[in-house]
């Protein structure tokens, strides 16, 4: 079984729609990361999370909220989608001490018409 | 703040050829830098990291990075290319306070038969 794990994989929807994209890892980190892909731009991180009660802005976090459920959840909401939100998503995880290296999950596409 | 540099949008090289993909980095203090592969449809991989120590890193599938701090570059290359190489590179340097990585805009990498 893959150590992060993103739901859904493929997503479609609406604009105005509220959609949320989940992120679990069996990994044992407590740092855990949203990014967004977009062609041309490579990643851009728009929250991050050293623990369950401790969220943090990255640098597109408008537009988008997240909740940090347990040590192993993390998820990232979009309350009233807008289609320049169509994009690559990436949940990633850490752990607090080395190796200082990030474990990707394997994305989620969406899609707001 | 720091930032990621990849000059080569596309890369095409015939399968065989050596490999060379471009990445430079602007960071105030040591850069933690990466490499991650994303081959179509697929997550990201970790190729290669440097933190500290031998300028020269060893990577998986063959990879190799040179760090080259006069030159502000982490160059990722590999003497003879495989088909399955095709896929797209990111360049990567990891921030002090957040943990989070700053992306460049990624190497799309073509082989040719």
């Amino acid at each position: 079984d893959a150590d992060v794990t993103q739901t859904p994989r493929n997503r479609i929807t609406k604009t105005g729609k509220r959609i949320m994209l989940e992120c679990s890892q069996t990994k044992g980190h407590d740092r855990m990361y949203w990014y967004r892909q977009d062609p041309g731009l490579g990643l851009r991180l728009i929250y991050y999370s050293f623990d369950v009660k401790d969220i943090n802005k990255g640098e597109i976090s408008d537009g988008y909220s997240v909740s940090r459920q347990a040590q192993a959840k993390f998820s990232l909401s979009l309350e009233s989608a807008i289609p320049n939100q169509t994009a690559l998503y990436f949940c990633a995880t850490r752990t607090s001490g080395r190796p200082d290296t990030q474990y990707f999950g394997p994305g989620t596409r969406l899609t707001v018409l | 703040a720091q930032s990621v540099t990849q000059p080569d949008i596309h890369i095409t090289v015939s399968e065989g050829a050596s490999l060379e993909l471009r990445c430079n980095y602007s960071y105030g203090a040591t850069p933690y830098l990466f490499w991650y592969v994303q081959s179509p449809g697929q997550g990201l991989q970790l190729l290669l990291k440097y933190f500290s120590g031998d300028t020269l890193v060893q990577g998986i599938k063959g990879f190799e990075a040179e760090f080259k701090r006069s030159q502000s570059s982490f160059n990722l290359r590999k003497p003879s290319v495989h088909w399955s190489d095709a896929a797209e590179y990111f360049c990567a340097v990891r921030d002090t306070g957040r943990r989070a990585l700053t992306f460049g805009s990624g190497t799309r990498l073509q082989v040719q038969p």
